[in-house]
């Protein structure tokens, strides 16, 4: 049992290249994120999906797309990246209640950097 | 949306010492409110979380406090030890299912021995 795994782990990008952070979870939870962790800004969310199929926006959508073709895995692009896209990026998965808000399990994050 | 914001953002303590931090929130719908702990260089990790119809929760050396008339909650540490050295995050959420958290901006707390 793996919980959730991110890769790649490290990333060096140009400006304008485009890539792909893969997200993939063997809980068989619901619902999947994708956060942004920035030194002072605490972890601010990206996109978010509640099953297979179906995505959302979150506070910080703009320059990324998402895509849950599969339960367990959860993609993230970056079709241009910007240097304001240096972040490190932390995908999360969570168990579906309809009573209370379920816990949050982070992968081990993402750390990319845009020249 | 939810804005939570969040202090001291950093602490230091001695060893045994108790550590507060102390968190709030803007939007009153808001009925669910965690507390993550993040070790350097590893993910976050849920340590305790407490909703809106309760106003205090203890597990062990960790408490969370909840006052929703002042749309405010705290997380209270005693007897603090080096391997509480971490960076916490607080987090808010109106929403049941799923959990669009919103984090304050954390506090990193030392523990000098």
């Amino acid at each position: 049992n793996a919980g959730v795994t991110q890769t790649p782990k490290f990333r060096v990008l140009k400006t304008g290249q485009s890539m792909t952070l893969l997200c993939a979870q063997d809980m068989n939870h619901e619902y999947m994120y994708w956060y942004r962790q920035d030194p002072g800004m605490g972890l601010r969310l990206i996109h978010y999906s509640v099953g297979e199929g179906t995505t959302a926006k979150g506070e910080v959508p703009d320059g990324y797309n998402v895509s849950r073709l599969k339960k367990q895995n959860f993609l993230l692009g970056l079709e241009s990246a910007a240097p304001s896209q240096t972040s490190v990026y932390f995908c999360a998965s969570s168990y579906y209640t309809q009573r209370h808000t379920g816990e949050l399990f982070f992968g081990e994050g993402s750390r990319l950097t845009v020249l | 949306g939810e804005n939570v914001e969040q202090h001291p953002s950093t602490l230091s303590v001695q060893e045994g010492d108790s550590a507060v931090i102390k968190c709030t929130y803007s939007d009153s719908a808001s009925n669910y409110f965690p507390w993550y702990k993040q070790e350097l260089g590893k993910r976050p990790q849920l340590i305790i979380d407490i909703r809106s119809n309760v106003g205090e929760k203890k597990d062990q050396r960790i408490a969370v406090t909840l006052n929703k008339t002042a749309k405010h909650f705290s997380l209270h540490i005693t007897e603090t030890q080096p391997e509480d050295s971490a960076v916490y995050f607080c987090a808010a959420s109106m929403r049941t299912g799923a959990n669009n958290l919103f984090f304050g901006t954390g506090t990193r707390l030392t523990v000098i021995p």
